[in-house]
Parts: structure tokens; C-alpha cells; sequence
């Protein structure tokens, strides 16, 4: 079963608008990661947040990580219409990192 | 820097073929990892290597899956007899610092059993 779950499962807004997505999960981990998947294309590492960290930051991204309710979020600032992509959280335990099902995020221009 | 190279990007066989599909790691990265992407299971770790050794086959699906390294710049992994519900995208990856560090993807085998 996937470790993490996602929400919402579809996002849309308009270009310049923020886009908030949510990543829980079920276990203890060693750290969390996001990654971007544009349409045919492979995953593009974005940002990795250890347990010991509660909020990290780059470029327009800003992730949270709450190990007390096993929950993350990502923040997209001043979205753009190249932001436009699916987002995966992937939780790393167990000496594997496991996906989730992934955020379709469109971003209108 | 090339990134993970992967080929064929598109593959169409039919039942019962074999199917190899190829990887070539980012090098310097002792870690490479195969993923399988279908709509219903989400992206699924096969397998990954260490050092060109496997080191975690739990998720190769059942024998007619292998997948080979034989050198640190390449990888294979084949599927024989294929079946239609093969038929999903293939991705491999690679990695400079363990299985739970950040991972670097190739753009995929999309492969379509008939």
C-alpha cells in the first residue's frame, strides 16, 4: 500500500495564485521529498526534508513537515503556468523512499 | 551532465515477447533503481543496486522479471514472457547516497503489451 497519500488529488488555479498540497503518511520516517512529474516526462527531484526539520525552503517552494500528525505540505508561491505538473510525495523508510499517488496541479495562464 | 539515459522510450510488443529495456546511470551514482508506473498501482520500486550489486528485489512482480547490472554505466531489465499487464511506464533511476536520498529519473520506457 502507498505510504503516502495526497491531497487534494486535482488542483486548479490561475497564474499568481499559491497552490498548497498535502502529503500524510502512516509510519516513521527518515525524511520526506517532493518530487514534479511533468506529462510523459520523468520525476524531478524538488525538495528533502529530514525528521529533524520542521519547514525548508527553495526558490518559490516552501515545504512543511509535522512528524506529530505524520503530515507535509508544499507550497508554490506565485504559481506559473510551467508549474503546471503532477506532484509526488515520497516518504523514505525501510531503506526505500514510497510514493503516493501525486497532486495534478494546473495552473491557468 | 546527461542525466539517466533510458531506451527505448516507447516499446509496443505482443503477448509473449521478450522486452529489454535499458538504463545508463548517472555516473559517480552507485545507486539504481527500477520503477514501474500504472494508473492503478501508483509508481512501484522493482529493484535497486548497490555497487552494481542487487541489493532489494521484493517488488519484481514474479520470475518472468529480471534485471541485471553488469557494470557500473548499465542496466537492464527484462521481462519474458510479457504479458498485457506489463504494459505501464518503466523508469529508472539513480542516486549518489543510499535509497532514501534524492533520486534522479529517466524520462521512461512507456510499454504497451498487446
Amino acid at each position: 500500500s502507498q505510504q503516502g497519500e495526497e491531497d487534494p488529488q486535482a488542483l486548479s488555479i490561475q497564474e499568481g495564485e499559491n497552490a498548497t498540497m498535502n502529503c500524510s503518511y502512516k509510519t516513521s520516517i527518515n525524511n520526506l521529498q517532493w518530487y514534479r512529474q511533468n506529462s510523459g516526462r520523468g520525476l524531478v527531484h524538488l525538495i528533502l526534508i529530514r525528521s529533524n526539520e520542521r519547514e525548508k525552503h527553495s526558490g518559490r517552494l516552501r515545504v512543511t513537515l509535522d512528524t506529530s500528525k505524520k503530515s507535509s505540505s508544499l507550497l508554490i508561491t506565485a504559481s506559473r503556468a510551467a508549474d503546471t505538473a503532477s506532484y509526488f510525495c515520497a516518504t523514505a523508510s525501510g531503506s526505500r523512499l514510497t510514493f503516493g499517488e501525486g497532486t495534478q496541479l494546473t495552473v491557468n495562464p | 551532465d546527461a542525466g539517466v539515459i533510458q531506451s527505448p522510450r516507447h516499446e509496443v510488443t505482443e503477448m509473449g515477447q521478450e522486452v529489454t529495456l535499458r538504463c545508463k546511470p548517472i555516473s559517480g551514482h552507485d545507486y539504481l533503481f527500477w520503477y514501474r508506473q500504472t494508473m492503478m498501482r501508483g509508481l512501484e520500486l522493482l529493484i535497486y543496486f548497490n555497487n552494481n550489486v542487487p541489493i532489494d528485489d521484493s517488488g519484481m512482480p514474479e520470475d518472468r522479471f529480471s534485471a541485471k547490472m553488469p557494470n557500473a554505466s548499465f542496466s537492464t531489465l527484462k521481462i519474458q514472457p510479457s504479458e498485457p499487464r506489463d504494459s505501464a511506464v518503466y523508469f529508472c533511476a539513480s542516486g549518489p547516497a543510499g535509497p532514501q536520498e534524492t533520486q534522479y529519473f529517466g524520462p521512461g520506457t512507456r510499454l504497451l503489451v498487446l
